[in-house]
C-alpha cells in the first residue's frame, strides 16, 4: 500500500548537467501531475500525464524540460542543461481518474540543487 | 484563469489560541478545495478536502469551510499547539474543460505557535 514514491529525495547537479526525477504513482493510479515549488513561492502546476500520453504541459518551461510516463515504469521529469534557476522542490501527485472528486496523492518531492 | 490568495502570509500566536486562516479564489468552477500542511523541507500532508457540493469538513481540532458564491474558504484551528507550526496551503481542483483536474495553490500561510 505504498504511496507516491519519488526519487531521489535530493539531487545535486552542476550547471549544464542533466537532471532526471522519477515518480512512481500509487498502485492503480494512471494519472500523474508534476508541480514545482521555487524558493519562497507556492506550488505551480507543470505537466499532467496519463500512461504514454502528455495531456497538458501548459505549465512546463518551453525549453530544456520534458516529461514522460511510459507504459511500464515510473514517470520521469527530465531537465537538460540545468541552470541555477532550476533549483526547486519538484512534487509528483497521482490520481486514479482525471479531475472529478478524487484527491491527488503527493509524494515527498525531489529537492534539486544546482551548483 | 484561477487565482488563489491566502491571508495572512504569516501568523504568530501563543499556544492555546484559536485561529483562522483564509483562502480566496476567483473561479467557482471547482471540483473540490483542499487544505494541506507542509513542514520545512518536507512534502504535503492533506488535512481536509471539501467537495464542491459541501460547505464544511471537520477533523479533530480542524474545521474547514467553503463558500463558493463568495469564493472563500477558511481553515479554523482550535486550541493551537506548537506542533501545529507549519505552512498551510490551500489548493483548488479546477473543473474547467481544459483544466484536467490540476491543482491551483495559494502562496501559503506560515503559522508559528509559540509555547
Amino acid at each position: 500500500n505504498a504511496g507516491v514514491m519519488q526519487n531521489p529525495r535530493h539531487l545535486v547537479r552542476r550547471r549544464g548537467q542533466e537532471a532526471r526525477l522519477r515518480c512512481s504513482p500509487m498502485k492503480g493510479h494512471s494519472h500523474v501531475y508534476w508541480y514545482r515549488q521555487l524558493p519562497e513561492e507556492g506550488l505551480k502546476f507543470m505537466v499532467y500525464l496519463q500512461k504514454e500520453n502528455i495531456i497538458d504541459e501548459s505549465g512546463m518551461p518551453k525549453e530544456r524540460f520534458s516529461a514522460e510516463f511510459p507504459k511500464e515504469g515510473p514517470s520521469i521529469l527530465r531537465i537538460q542543461q540545468v541552470v541555477r534557476g532550476d533549483s526547486a522542490a519538484y512534487f509528483c501527485a497521482s490520481s486514479p481518474v482525471q479531475g472529478g472528486n478524487q484527491p491527488q496523492h503527493f509524494g515527498d518531492g525531489t529537492r534539486l540543487s544546482i551548483l | 484563469k484561477q487565482e488563489v490568495t491566502q491571508i495572512p502570509a504569516a501568523l504568530s500566536v501563543p499556544e492555546g489560541e484559536n485561529l483562522v486562516l483564509n483562502c480566496s479564489f476567483t473561479d467557482s468552477a471547482i471540483y473540490n478545495l483542499q487544505w494541506f500542511r507542509q513542514d520545512p523541507g518536507k512534502g504535503l500532508t492533506s488535512l481536509l478536502l471539501i467537495q464542491s457540493s459541501q460547505r464544511e469538513q471537520t477533523s479533530g481540532r480542524l474545521n474547514a469551510s467553503l463558500d463558493k458564491s463568495s469564493g472563500r474558504s477558511t481553515l479554523y484551528i482550535a486550541a493551537s499547539q506548537p506542533g501545529d507550526s507549519a505552512t498551510y496551503l490551500c489548493a483548488l481542483q479546477d473543473a474547467g474543460g481544459t483544466s484536467y483536474g490540476k491543482l491551483t495553490f495559494g502562496q501559503g500561510t506560515i503559522l508559528t505557535v509559540h509555547p
